[in-house]
């Protein structure tokens, strides 16, 4: 069964550090590679979606890049504002049409 | 403009009192899904339906229930509530397959007393 882990769980940074936010899963066997967007006590926004043959999305100041062979993908934040905290999830779907979800990294950026 | 919507926002009930949880979306989209999220954990998907075919996870209990009767809505049932129960419902769709981006509801935060 597929595991889909971020380290940390929580982080804070200081207003205009760029930071990076990490995922791996256990399985390489993956279609595609979202990472979202979750506001306290609301639901997910998609931030970038990375399909398997790609190893990169930018939107804004958003990056998301993907190793498949390593099972990893990153999520980099440039110029970092107190507006980008929130949980930040990624999630991967698979062979057998499934959706994996990792628990999140706790995002707080300090004015 | 609101594209998946979910009501009530807030729901309480009592313990072994069944619930329905409604979903409605505008994007015209195939697929429909219900996740479960407990405080701090990932979602977790419970079932999704690709246009009227039913599909059901492996481990989501029979207490819970689902029904599409138009592309637009889709409801969960909750048969019975337990405490163990009690979690966000995320509500979630995609145009064709879980290999596309999924836009979600705000979700309904389900209390059980």
């Amino acid at each position: 069964k597929q595991e889909v882990t971020q380290i940390p769980a929580a982080l804070s940074v200081p207003e205009g550090e760029n930071l990076v936010l990490n995922c791996s899963f256990t399985d390489s066997a993956i279609y595609n590679l979202q990472w979202f967007r979750q506001d306290p006590g609301k639901g997910l926004t998609s931030l970038l979606l990375i399909q398997s043959s790609q190893r990169e999305q930018t939107s804004g100041r958003l990056n998301a890049s993907l190793d498949k062979s390593s099972g990893r993908s990153t999520l980099y934040i440039a110029a970092s504002q107190p507006g980008d905290s929130a949980t930040y999830l990624c999630a991967v779907s698979g062979t057998g049409n499934q959706f994996y979800f990792g628990t999140g990294t706790s995002l707080t950026v300090i004015p | 403009d609101a594209m998946v919507i979910q009501n009530p926002r807030y729901q309480v009930t009592q313990f072994g009192k069944p619930v329905t949880l409604s979903c409605s979306q505008t994007l015209n989209h195939n697929v429909m899904y219900w996740y479960q999220q407990k405080s701090s954990q990932a979602p977790k998907l419970l079932f999704h339906y690709y246009d009227k075919d039913f599909n059901n996870e492996a481990d989501t209990p029979d207490n819970f229930q689902s029904r599409r009767p138009n592309t637009s809505f889709c409801f969960l049932d909750i048969r019975s509530p337990g405490l163990g129960d009690a979690a966000m419902y995320l509500c979630a769709t995609s145009r064709e397959q879980l290999r596309e981006t999924q836009y979600f509801g705000p979700g309904t935060r389900l209390l059980v007393l």
